[in-house]
């Protein structure tokens, strides 16, 4: 399945250094969403952007950015992270602009790791 | 209150077995609700969405209790190939926020 990509797959990162994920779908959507996942934890929505403008910002910090040049990618740009920003990170498209009844098709995740 | 709550789990059934989940959720406003899926070490998926009138699928059931707040999926005639984690998905009145419940996890044994 290819639907919703996403890379790297792994990430091992000090806290230093400046990195980004990367997402790429391939379904036409309109929404792309930047999800955090912990272990033993929900899923924290992080960021959602519709139609290339952000509409929903979970009071993240700011060490994280989000980027999205067009409707079919997205971006998520780290730097000076803490050991506690290790998890996996998700993204994901829905086909709709202004409603939370889309299904949502999720990528593999990027797994990844802070030093 | 946690926004939207599931069973603790772990559920470990028998092969065949029929198993229920429940999931409760906080906002009264909230209009769109989803059970989806979660195998080891790969993305959610999703099961099926969940309406006022109940739906099947198969051998799943989602219902849905507006006045308690409340989800349930009915998983009937257990396979192996259900052991997952089952998460409650709740959607709120307008815009794009929806909110994952921590998951229950499900093992089928032979």
């Amino acid at each position: 399945e290819t639907g919703v990509t996403q890379t790297p797959r792994h990430l091992v990162m000090g806290m230093t250094n400046k990195k980004s994920l990367k997402c790429e779908q391939h379904l036409g959507h309109n929404a792309m969403y930047w999800y955090k996942q912990s272990a033993k934890k929900p899923l924290e929505l992080m960021f959602v952007y519709s139609l290339e403008e952000r509409v929903e910002n979970n009071s993240v910090p700011s060490r994280f950015s989000p980027e999205c040049p067009n409707s079919s990618h997205l971006f998520l740009h780290l730097h000076t992270l803490q050991p506690e920003d290790s998890a996996l990170y998700l993204c994901a498209s829905s086909p709709g602009t202004s409603t939370s009844t889309d299904t949502q098709y999720f990528g593999p995740g990027t797994r990844l790791t802070v030093l | 209150r946690k926004e939207v709550e599931q069973d603790p789990g772990p559920f470990n059934v028998p092969e065949g077995a029929t198993v229920a989940f429940n999931c409760t959720y906080s906002n009264s406003a909230s209009q769109s609700f989803f059970w989806y899926r979660q195998d080891c070490r790969k993305e959610p998926k999703l099961l099926m969405s969940v309406y006022s009138s109940g739906n099947e699928d198969g051998r799943f059931t989602a219902q849905l209790n507006r006045a308690s707040q409340y989800i349930s999926l009915l998983i009937r005639d257990s396979k192996l190939s259900d052991s997952a984690t089952y998460l409650c998905v709740v959607g709120n009145t307008g815009g794009f926020k929806t909110i994952f419940g921590a998951g229950t996890r499900l093992f089928v044994k032979a």
